[in-house]
């Protein structure tokens, strides 16, 4: 199936500062990207659409001045959660379709520990 | 209303049976898709299988295939000859509209331990 990169899978950082997180699709172009976030034991829920060359589409009570989305070509997307706090912590998954096809891949996570 | 709800929270099978997971959806679309997904401790979503709205023959891949009674809205994964390996969180998925930048409805998810 194609691939979806993300990166980093792990970070740890103090409160206040910013991540940044990386989504790649490798062998395909993806218009549309899909951030998820997921806290354990739960399932994954949709934290904003990001498309390419245009503002991304936030889901309701995210907040986007929080979670800064560039989709500046087709094959990469990045989250940015600014001014990281404890509250934060959680799983980071993206996810890509290509092009008309049906099936949407997802990068491996990233965990986000804000100490 | 939930669009996808999976009752089992977790589930438990023997190694080498077959274990089926439950999954309904909700939606007045005609055109929709349904997805299987599995998680393992490390955390990636690993693609299983899928399912069109219009598809007529239930989906297989390999050990696992899908039951769908579109009647009823079920979409019930089944795995046969279940493997250590198989135990994982498993999430039925939706998504409305067969075009566009529609985004996936998850359910709740069903841990799956196969016992050796």
């Amino acid at each position: 199936g194609a691939v979806v990169s993300q990166h980093p899978s792990r970070v740890i950082c103090k409160s206040g500062t910013s991540v940044k997180i990386e989504c790649r699709s490798l062998d395909f172009q993806a218009t549309t990207m899909f951030w998820y976030r997921q806290f354990p034991k739960q399932s994954l829920m949709l934290m904003a659409t990001s498309n390419e060359g245009s503002k991304a589409t936030y889901e309701q009570g995210v907040e986007k001045d929080k979670f800064l989305i560039n989709h500046a070509s087709l094959t990469l997307s990045t989250l940015t959660v600014t001014s990281a706090h404890p509250e934060d912590s959680s799983f980071y998954i993206c996810s890509a379709r290509p092009g008309l096809k049906n099936i949407q891949y997802f990068g491996a996570g990233t965990r986000l520990s804000v100490l | 209303a939930q669009k996808i709800t999976q009752t089992q929270p977790g589930m438990f099978v023997q190694e080498k049976e077959a274990v089926t997971l439950d999954c309904t959806y909700d939606t007045s679309d005609q055109s929709y898709g349904l997805f299987w997904y599995k998680q393992p401790s490390s955390g990636e979503m690993i693609f299983l299988i899928y399912q069109g709205s219009y598809d007529e023959q239930n989906a297989t891949e390999g050990r696992y295939s899908l039951n769908f009674q579109k009647a009823r809205k079920s979409a019930n994964l089944v795995i046969s000859a279940s493997q250590l390996g198989d135990s994982a969180m498993y999430f039925c998925a939706m998504r409305e509209g067969i075009t566009g930048a529609n985004n996936l409805f998850f359910g709740t998810g069903t841990r799956l331990t196969v016992i050796p």
